[in-house]
């Protein structure tokens, strides 16, 4: 298995830029979800998703969007990038089982708004 | 959000011997806990999870310790490598929120040669 993948490792963008952070994962879990570190914070919550066609907000959702086409795909769009969106982003996944199950991150995208 | 704290933000410990690292939360209703590892420029890392019916579960070099009663959690990593060396977070599950987890700030661990 390889777990859970992200694209791209780190991007630049422009403010007002929009762009896709991509997010798979191959062990079919039903949860998977976006999150935020910055400096000197723990993982903050973006948005996070029990199923396919199924999304919810988490603590920090604004300026971002979430899909879930699919049990193994889930992307972050960012559709108006602003400065305060320069972070480094990890998408996560687990089996839902009552909420007691391991989440499994990737390696993270690191993205920088100019 | 949640309260889920770390009492040190650095810890520095010699090669060999114990390290331990602690994390405060603030919710009586949290019911599960997960410690991961983090690297530099890597994700986070599972190491050991405890559930709130436990007050301690062990792994290869790493024991978890639940003090329900003063809501305080801790990572206790034995005879420290210096591979051990990494940010440390601690992450709650709430019962009944859903299914969302709430992280600590993290802790630095260095380890001395």
């Amino acid at each position: 298995n390889a777990g859970v993948t992200q694209t791209p490792k780190f991007q630049v963008l422009k403010t007002g830029q929009s762009m896709t952070l991509q997010c798979a994962q191959d062990m079919n879990h039903e949860y998977m979800s976006w999150y935020r570190q910055d400096p000197g914070m723990g993982l903050r919550l973006i948005h996070y998703s029990v199923g396919a066609g199924i999304t919810d907000q988490g603590e920090v959702p604004n300026g971002y969007n979430v899909s879930r086409s699919t049990t193994e795909d889930f992307p972050l769009r960012l559709l108006s990038a602003a400065p305060s969106q320069t972070s480094v982003y990890f998408c996560a996944s687990r089996r839902l089982a009552g909420g007691q199950e391991t989440q499994y991150f990737g390696p993270g995208t690191r993205l920088l708004v100019l | 959000g949640e309260s889920v704290g770390l009492h040190l933000p650095t810890l520095s410990v010699q090669e060999g011997d114990n390290s331990i690292i602690n994390c405060a939360y603030s919710n009586s209703a949290s019911d599960y806990f997960i410690w991961y590892k983090q690297e530099s420029g890597k994700g986070p890392q599972f190491i050991i999870d405890i559930r709130s019916n436990m007050d301690k579960r062990q792994g290869q070099r790493v024991t978890v310790l639940l003090n329900k009663t003063v809501k305080h959690l801790s990572l206790q990593i034995a005879a420290t490598q210096p591979g051990d060396s990494a940010v440390y977070f601690c992450a709650e599950n709430i019962e009944n929120t859903g299914n969302q987890f709430y992280f600590g700030t993290g802790t630095s661990l260095t380890v001395i040669p």
